[in-house]
């Protein structure tokens, strides 16, 4: 598609639940990026893919979240046992490629609440 | 470690004022990049512009300018003769060039309200 597209835009469930979140990116990019965006902590990295490969996790807040790739294209984050603190926008990035000098091009996003 | 500030958390300015947005970074790198992302009520964070650290030239983009300086490291954007659709949180981010280790890390942004 002409640019990253995030599904559901809206997610509510209740404490304890599963989710998953959804990230299309532009055609082509190689690279894929999820952050985090709330009140109390601005945007937060997640976590980085380059093809279907993750070189870095270092976001993820617990063992609850986990993210894959697949076709280096299509990513979903997961989150187990939803805790009301990930309430949240979650939000996916991708870039034509690697290194810190590509431009990461944003989708609109899944805003997340934990009930 | 890499850090981003922006100062300022709200700013209001009636239509066709100058406003400038700051920016102030710390990173150890001597290669890395900043930039300035644009996110309306939409939520879509909308990219600007990206510089490097070895290109300190002043960029203008028709109303929008951006001035880098590294002995103060700051990386300033101004938006003359504001309009309406101006309003928005921007914010002002910074990556090195390890690959690998390719994320933005994102002041906490400013947001500006262009009053009609």
């Amino acid at each position: 598609g002409a640019g990253v597209s995030q599904s559901p835009s809206n997610k509510v469930t209740e404490k304890g639940k599963d989710v998953e979140l959804r990230c299309d990116p532009i055609s082509g990019h190689t690279a894929l990026y999820w952050y985090r965006q709330s009140l109390g902590q601005g945007l937060e990295f997640l976590i980085y893919f380059q093809g279907n490969s993750a070189p870095d996790k270092s976001g993820l807040p617990s063992d609850r979240f986990s993210a894959e790739r697949t076709g280096g294209s299509v990513s979903t984050l997961t989150i187990q046992r939803t805790q009301q603190e990930d309430s949240a926008v979650y939000l996916c990035a991708s870039s034509q490629r690697g290194g810190g000098k590509n431009i990461q091009y944003f989708g609109a996003g899944t805003r997340l609440s934990v009930l | 470690a890499q850090k981003v500030t922006q100062a300022q958390t709200e700013i209001s300015v009636v239509e066709k004022e100058d406003v400038t947005l700051d920016c102030v970074y710390e990173t150890r790198d001597t290669t890395y990049y900043l930039f300035w992302y644009k996110q309306p009520p939409s939520g879509e964070l909308v990219f600007l512009i990206r510089r490097n650290s070895f290109d300190e030239q002043n960029e203008i983009s028709g109303r929008y300018s951006w001035n880098f300086q590294k002995s103060t490291s700051s990386f300033n954007f101004t938006i003359t003769a504001s309009q309406v659709v101006d309003s928005a949180v921007y914010f002002c981010a910074l990556s090195n060039s390890n690959f690998g280790n390719e994320k933005l890390t994102f002041g906490t942004g400013t947001r500006l309200t262009i009053i009609p």
